[in-house]
C-alpha cells in the first residue's frame, strides 16, 4: 500500500504557465480534496470529489481546475501561474473514519 | 461556512510540562474535530480525534476535550518531549445533507526544549 502519493515533490514556474500537480492514492478511498498550505494560514480546501465524475468547490478555487475520471487519481491543475498559487499542496484521501491521509506534498514556486 | 480559530500560534514548553492548544468554531452542526501533527517538511497525520457524542478522549499522553456549549475542543499533552515539537492543526467537520469537508485552523507551532 502506497497510500497517497504525489507528483512532482518541488517544481518551479514562471507566471502564466500551465501544470498539473498529479494525486493518485491505492486505498479505494472515494472522497479526494487538495489542500494548499500557507505560512500562518494552515491547511486550505482548494478542490474536493466525493467520487468519479464528481468535484466541488472549496474555499480557495480560483485559478485552479479539478478532474475525477478515476477512484484513485485527482489531479489538479494551474492554468495561469501567479505568483499568488507559491505554496505547498497537498493532496488527502479520507477513509471511513474520517481520517485524512496526506500526499508527501508539492512544493510549487511561481517566478 | 465554518471558521475554525486556533490559539496560541506558537508555544514554547519545557521537556516534562504539559502543553494545551486551544480551537473554537462557529457552526454549531460540527460534530467531529480532529487533531493533526506536521513534523518540519512531513505530512499532517492524524494524532487524535472526538466526535460531538463524547466529552473526552485520551490516547497514551495525549487528550482532547470537547465543550459543545461553548463550541471549543482543546488538544492537552503531558509530560511533552522533544519528539513533540511540531505543528498542530485543530479541525472541525459540519453534518451536511449532503458531504462535508473539514475545515481547519491555522496551526500551532509547539517547541518542546530539552
Amino acid at each position: 500500500n502506497a497510500g497517497v502519493t504525489q507528483t512532482p515533490k518541488f517544481q518551479v514556474l514562471k507566471t502564466g504557465q500551465s501544470m498539473t500537480l498529479q494525486c493518485a492514492q491505492d486505498m479505494n478511498h472515494e472522497y479526494m480534496s487538495w489542500y494548499r498550505q500557507d505560512p500562518g494560514m494552515g491547511l486550505r480546501l482548494i478542490h474536493y470529489s466525493v467520487g468519479a465524475g464528481i468535484t466541488d468547490q472549496g474555499e480557495v478555487p480560483n485559478g485552479y481546475n479539478v478532474s475525477r475520471s478515476t477512484t484513485e487519481d485527482f489531479p489538479l491543475r494551474l492554468l495561469s501561474a501567479a505568483p499568488s498559487q507559491t505554496s505547498v499542496y497537498f493532496c488527502a484521501s479520507r477513509g471511513q473514519t474520517g481520517e485524512l491521509f496526506f500526499g508527501e506534498g508539492s512544493r510549487l514556486t511561481v517566478l | 461556512g465554518e471558521n475554525v480559530e486556533q490559539h496560541p500560534s506558537t508555544l514554547s514548553v519545557q521537556e516534562g510540562d504539559s502543553a494545551v492548544i486551544k480551537c473554537t468554531y462557529s457552526d454549531s452542526a460540527s460534530n467531529y474535530f480532529p487533531w493533526y501533527k506536521q513534523e518540519l517538511g512531513k505530512r499532517p497525520q492524524l494524532i487524535i480525534d472526538i466526535r460531538s457524542n463524547v466529552g473526552e478522549k485520551k490516547d497514551q499522553r495525549i487528550a482532547v476535550t470537547l465543550n459543545k456549549t461553548a463550541k471549543h475542543f482543546s488538544l492537552h499533552i503531558t509530560e511533552t518531549q522533544p519528539e513533540d515539537s511540531a505543528v498542530y492543526f485543530c479541525a472541525a467537520r459540519a453534518r451536511t445533507p449532503g458531504y462535508s469537508t473539514l475545515t481547519f485552523g491555522k496551526g500551532t507551532m509547539l517547541l518542546v526544549s530539552p
